[in-house]
């Protein structure tokens, strides 16, 4: 069965950093792109960052470009996030997601919150 | 950026009715290989979204049969034939033919 756990979450004040974490397991991790989704408070999903199976690529949405990192560990069979100059808007609950083609997201974890406020 | 548009439904939705759940891209979603690259998903209240639709109209493995897609390049509709109680919450279409890859802004479907 395929399992996605996500931590690292929490509240974390403007300008501040945070990494998020998603534990893999029940498929060949080494073997999928990855990304993170995610979804502000009572509002739709926006699709956050992606990363290919050897972490050689990775792609953003202007909205977070130079400011948050994708990244992987695939003996450990782990996804991250590296969320930097995090500002009120980052207010959100961060999914992570299996990618596979056609670019859709085929199994997601049961999210984490991330609340930017001072 | 493909900007994705959803419309709306009229809440709520005799049980066993069926409905259709439109979204219109700002560009064609097929691509050379003949596929068109649009997914449908179910995010039911308080759990995370599930997959049902991939290529347009390719059911993702054990989505009911009660779920149908189709459309054009740019056109697209969800079709639920008999909704049930089960299938309250609010149904995203993605994008999934470039990057930034992107969502529609969601259909809510409530059920009398």
């Amino acid at each position: 069965e395929v399992q996605l756990v996500e931590s690292g979450g929490g509240l974390v004040q403007p300008g501040r950093s945070l990494k998020l974490s998603c534990a893999a397991s029940g498929f060949t991790f080494s073997n999928y792109y990855m990304a993170w989704v995610r979804q502000a408070p009572k509002k739709g999903l926006e699709w956050v960052a992606t990363i290919s199976t050897s972490g050689s690529r990775t792609y953003y949405p202007d909205s977070v470009k130079g400011r948050f990192t994708i990244s992987r560990d695939n003996a450990k069979s782990s996804l991250y996030l590296q969320m930097n100059s995090l500002k009120s808007e980052d207010t959100a609950t961060y999914y992570c997601a299996r990618q596979t083609r056609p670019n859709l997201f085929d199994y997601w974890g049961q999210g984490v919150m991330v609340t930017v406020s001072s | 950026d493909i900007v994705m548009t959803q419309g709306a439904l009229p809440n709520p939705v005799p049980s066993g009715e069926s409905v259709s759940i439109t979204c219109r891209s700002s560009k064609s979603l097929l691509y050379s290989d003949g596929k068109t690259y649009l997914n449908w998903y179910l995010q039911r209240p308080g759990q995370s979204p599930q997959l049902l639709i991939y290529w347009m109209s390719t059911r993702a493995s054990g989505v009911s049969d009660r779920f149908s897609g189709s459309g054009s390049g740019t056109d697209f509709t969800l079709k639920i034939s008999g909704v049930e109680a089960e299938d309250v919450g609010v149904y995203y279409c993605q994008q999934g033919l470039e990057f930034p890859l992107t969502f529609g802004s969601g259909t809510k479907l409530e059920i009398k």
